[in-house]
């Protein structure tokens, strides 16, 4: 299993302006997934941040909006650039500790940009 | 690209009562299935998975999910719900030639189970 913790849990954000959301792992995982759910929608994927070398982002996904650091193997953040309404979701922290294909979930950071 | 289907959005039943949580793919290539959970304020948590194997899967809670390939489905059943399976439950699927770490989710069924 893997206890996942995030921060900030939520925030209220200013149009333009950026926030960096960190998830910080009590175990140490090959890869880190980042998820956003958007109000009303199922959870995408946005990128896999592995350490050592640049995140892996899927489609409509780029690293100049959503910039992922892994600096080691237990902790990852991940900043929403120049935010707008459209970003307001809930971004959430992910690892498959044992590869076994359970994914165990941070609580989110609920983000709400005005 | 594969997606996901879960046609509920909200499905009320009363406690003792029997339900399923309908849940259909879309995908080209073999795949692996998941139920996740969220009951309120808290994180979302693997419910059951397919892998391979038996096409019948079950949880540790009375959940149980067939793998349905001709109609390619993952229905969730359990024959006889509690107040504590409120909850909302996402299926997902990940592609087998990507790795199942790659989900993708469908958009949820809240399940409201009341006395």
């Amino acid at each position: 299993s893997a206890v996942i913790s995030q921060k900030p849990s939520r925030d209220i954000c200013q149009r333009g302006t950026s926030l960096t959301i960190q998830c910080q792992v009590d175990s140490q995982v090959t890869m880190m997934f980042w998820y956003r759910q958007q109000p009303g929608q199922s959870l995408t994927l946005i990128a896999t941040a592995n350490q050592g070398s640049e995140a892996t982002y899927e489609s409509g996904f780029v690293i100049d909006k959503f910039p992922i650091s892994r600096p080691n193997l237990t902790f990852s953040t991940l900043t929403v650039s120049n935010m707008s309404p459209e970003d307001s979701s809930i971004y959430l922290c992910s690892v498959d500790p044992s590869n076994t294909g359970e994914l165990f979930f941070g609580e989110g950071s609920r983000l709400t940009v005005l | 690209a594969q997606s996901v289907t879960q046609l509920d959005s909200q499905v009320p039943v009363f406690e003792e009562a029997p339900v399923e949580l309908r849940c259909n793919y879309s995908s080209s290539v073999s795949v692996y299935l998941f139920w996740y959970v969220q009951y309120p304020n808290q994180g979302l948590q693997l419910l059951l998975k397919y892998l391979s194997g038996s096409t019948l899967v079950e949880s540790i809670n009375g959940f149980e999910a067939e793998f349905n390939k001709s109609q390619t489905s993952f229905h969730l059943r359990k024959p006889s719900v509690h107040i504590s399976d409120t909850a909302e439950y996402f299926c997902a699927v990940s592609l087998m030639n990507t790795g199942f770490q790659k989900l993708v989710f469908g958009t949820g069924t809240r399940l409201l189970v009341s006395p």
